[in-house]
């Protein structure tokens, strides 16, 4: 059983196209993450989320908005792509507490912008 | 936030050799939790150790290892018997309650198993 997956893993767009890429977790975790590892392996916190609310947003431009329906999920949308948001995309999820719960993650979804 | 660096951008090490991976990060908070990540080609990451900061006693697993040195604010990684499915990015990882739980990552180091 996949504990966390998101969907797609590859994802090809062109500049100005709206896309949205899903995260679904089975581990009955409360809190959701969205991070972006850039071309040098940078893994930095978007979004963070406790039992569907928005509990971190890192300075991340606007387009990007997600969306929590329910602490299972937690997808990302992303407006008007531009080339600077090609990058590979991780959602994970973990406890709130305990603080020495780890984070399990997605396997990535990478985004190139054309 | 917090920050974490890891100032060893690329290793390598022969197989079955010992390496040793830096960690070093910044905080004025006595109660936090350290880790380690491996994330192979594969992308996927994958937990490979983690440490409470209030256990004095080294966290280990198998031929991971680590040396937690709290008033250095130190936190490395030692891998033993080194493989070559040991090849990744490693990247250290600190979480602290009294920063929202989350989790701040170091830029990662690259590591090459030589056979």
């Amino acid at each position: 059983d996949t504990a966390v997956s998101q969907t797609p893993k590859y994802l090809v767009t062109q500049m100005g196209n709206d896309k949205s890429i899903k995260c679904e977790q089975n581990l009955g975790h409360d809190t959701m993450y969205w991070y972006k590892q850039d071309s040098k392996k940078f893994l930095k916190i978007m979004f963070s989320y406790n039992n569907k609310e928005l509990i971190i947003n890192e300075t991340v431009p606007n387009r990007f908005s997600p969306k929590s329906p329910d602490k299972a999920h937690l997808n990302l949308h992303i407006n008007s792509l531009e080339l600077g948001d090609s990058a590979v995309y991780f959602c994970a999820s973990s406890q709130y507490d305990p603080p020495s719960s780890e984070a399990f993650f997605g396997q990535g979804t990478r985004l190139t912008v054309v | 936030a917090q920050t974490v660096t890891q100032s060893q951008p690329e290793m390598s090490v022969q197989e079955a050799e010992t390496v040793t991976l830096s960690c070093t990060y910044d905080t004025s908070e006595s109660d936090y939790y350290l880790f380690w990540y491996k994330q192979p080609p594969s992308r996927q990451m994958i937990l490979v150790i983690r440490q409470e900061a209030y256990k004095q006693q080294n966290a280990t697993e198998n031929r991971f290892s680590v040396n937690f040195q709290k008033a250095a604010k130190s936190f490395s990684l030692k891998i033993s018997d080194s493989q070559l499915g040991d090849a990744a990015m490693y990247f250290c990882a600190y979480r602290s309650p009294n920063t929202g739980n989350q989790f701040y990552f170091g830029t990662g180091t690259s590591l090459t198993v030589i056979p």
